[in-house]
């Protein structure tokens, strides 16, 4: 079966400064990984996908992650984040060909003035 | 564009009452889920349907009952709530393209006293 960790609860950063938010997962299998983001109060939507082919994915509002096989992992990235980027992040993998995900616990990215 | 609809959005329950979450999407999908999410362990998949008059046990399924009896509706009934029961419910859908990929509703706060 599959599982995600997401290391950090929590990630408090600066407005302007670059951020990671740590995803690993473990599987036998092939995969499909996720990242979804949460804002306050509302549901979930989707960041950015790895389906297949470049390891480096470039989802929405600047964001983007890289696959790496030999890692187990999908952490993502922002060159320099924004007040409006404070939300739970959640990192997701499934196994290709089913249809249920599984999600980590969630990373909440506070930015500051 | 409607996506995934969650009615009611909150709902304050007796210990023992009994209530039914309406999930509705518009997009033709197949497959729907419930979701429960919980202060530092993510989401937690109660129940899902890969198609109508299906359903299926997710990893916490005890104390709900689900029903598809249309394809654009997935019902989660609790029977007799508990305390424990206190969460924020998700319902998402997907359209079975086999990645995985799922869109949410805005969520259902439920507490129970």
């Amino acid at each position: 079966a599959q599982s995600v960790t997401q290391l950090d609860s929590q990630v408090p950063v600066f407005e302007e400064a670059p951020v990671e938010l740590r995803c690993n997962y473990s599987s036998s299998v092939s995969v499909y990984l996720f990242w979804y983001v949460q804002y306050p109060n509302q549901g979930l939507q989707l960041l950015l996908k790895y389906l297949s082919g470049s390891t480096l994915v470039k989802g929405i509002n600047g964001f983007e992650a890289e696959f790496n096989k030999s890692q187990t992992s999908f952490h993502l990235r922002k060159p320099s984040v924004h007040i409006s980027d404070t939300a739970e992040y959640f990192c997701a993998v499934s196994r290709t060909g089913f249809q249920k995900l599984v999600f980590g616990t969630g990373t909440r990215l506070l930015v500051s003035p | 564009n409607a996506g995934v609809t969650q009615t009611p959005k909150f709902r304050v329950l007796k210990t023992g009452q009994s209530m039914t979450l309406l999930c509705a999407q518009d997009m033709n999908h197949e497959y729907m889920y419930w979701y429960r999410q919980d202060p530092g362990m993510g989401l937690r998949l109660i129940h899902y349907s890969v198609g109508e008059g299906t359903t299926a046990k997710g990893e916490v399924p005890d104390g709900y009952n689900v029903s598809r009896l249309k394809k654009q509706n997935f019902l989660l009934g609790l029977e007799s709530a508990a305390p424990s029961q206190t969460s924020v419910y998700f319902c998402a859908s997907s359209g079975g393209d086999s990645t995985g990929e799922l869109f949410f509703g805005e969520g259902s706060r439920l507490t129970v006293l």
